[in-house]
């Protein structure tokens, strides 16, 4: 039981590349999201969902697009990297019902854009 | 996204002392409230999950308490020791989003 994997730990981009950080869990959870953490701010939804094809913004989406195309799976897509989307990222799932289930976080990447 | 926060944002203890913090959101309409540990290098795993009004959880050293009325709840930690150092993150949902507190951190020195 692998429970919440990401990929890949770290990655440099450069303003303006393109790039897919990967989650994947094997808990068959419901309830899927990524957060980023800065220095001082605790961590921030970017994107959730609630089931496979269910996707809702979170705090601060903006630059970012998800997919929920099964249980499983949960990429989030950067589509022009920006200096201010350097960062730590966290996914996380829970079994059904976010509100109250615990959630449960990948190991995180770490994205420097230059 | 709701107002949540989390005081002091850090402390120092020493070994065998106790402590406790604080964190605070909006008390109507409250859900429930989460309390996550975070260790260097690592990532948040799950302390409590609170719902009732007065409840309280423990586990090993680590207790929480829960106020809705008024909107707080506080972590205490008995007898810290140097592996509870760490980052405590406290949570609340909004429907299905989860608001972080920044968190406090917490430094054990022996």
């Amino acid at each position: 039981n692998a429970g919440v994997t990401q990929t890949p730990k770290f990655q440099v981009l450069k303003t303006g590349q393109s790039m897919t950080l990967q989650c994947a869990q094997d808990m068959n959870h419901e309830y899927m999201s990524w957060y980023r953490q800065d220095p001082g701010m605790g961590l921030r939804l970017i994107h959730y969902s609630v089931g496979a094809g269910i996707t809702d913004q979170g705090e601060v989406p903006n630059g970012y697009n998800v997919s929920r195309s099964t249980t499983e799976d949960f990429p989030l897509r950067l589509l022009s990297a920006a200096p201010s989307q350097t960062s730590v990222y966290f996914c996380a799932s829970s079994s059904r019902d976010s509100r109250t289930d615990t959630q449960y976080f990948g190991p995180g990447t770490r994205l420097t854009v230059l | 996204i709701l107002n949540v926060e989390q005081s002091p944002q850090s402390l120092h203890v020493q070994e065998g002392d106790s402590t406790n913090f604080t964190c605070s959101f909006p008390s109507s309409n409250f859900y429930a409230l989460h309390w996550y540990r975070w260790e260097t290098a690592k990532s948040p795993e799950a302390l409590f999950v609170m719902t009732l009004n007065g409840d309280e959880k423990k586990k090993g050293r680590i207790s929480a308490t829960l106020n809705t009325k008024e909107g707080y709840s506080y972590l205490y930690i008995k007898g810290s020791q140097p592996e509870d150092s760490a980052t405590y993150l406290c949570a609340v949902p909004n429907d299905y989003k989860l608001s972080f507190g920044a968190g406090t951190t917490v430094t054990v020195r022996a």
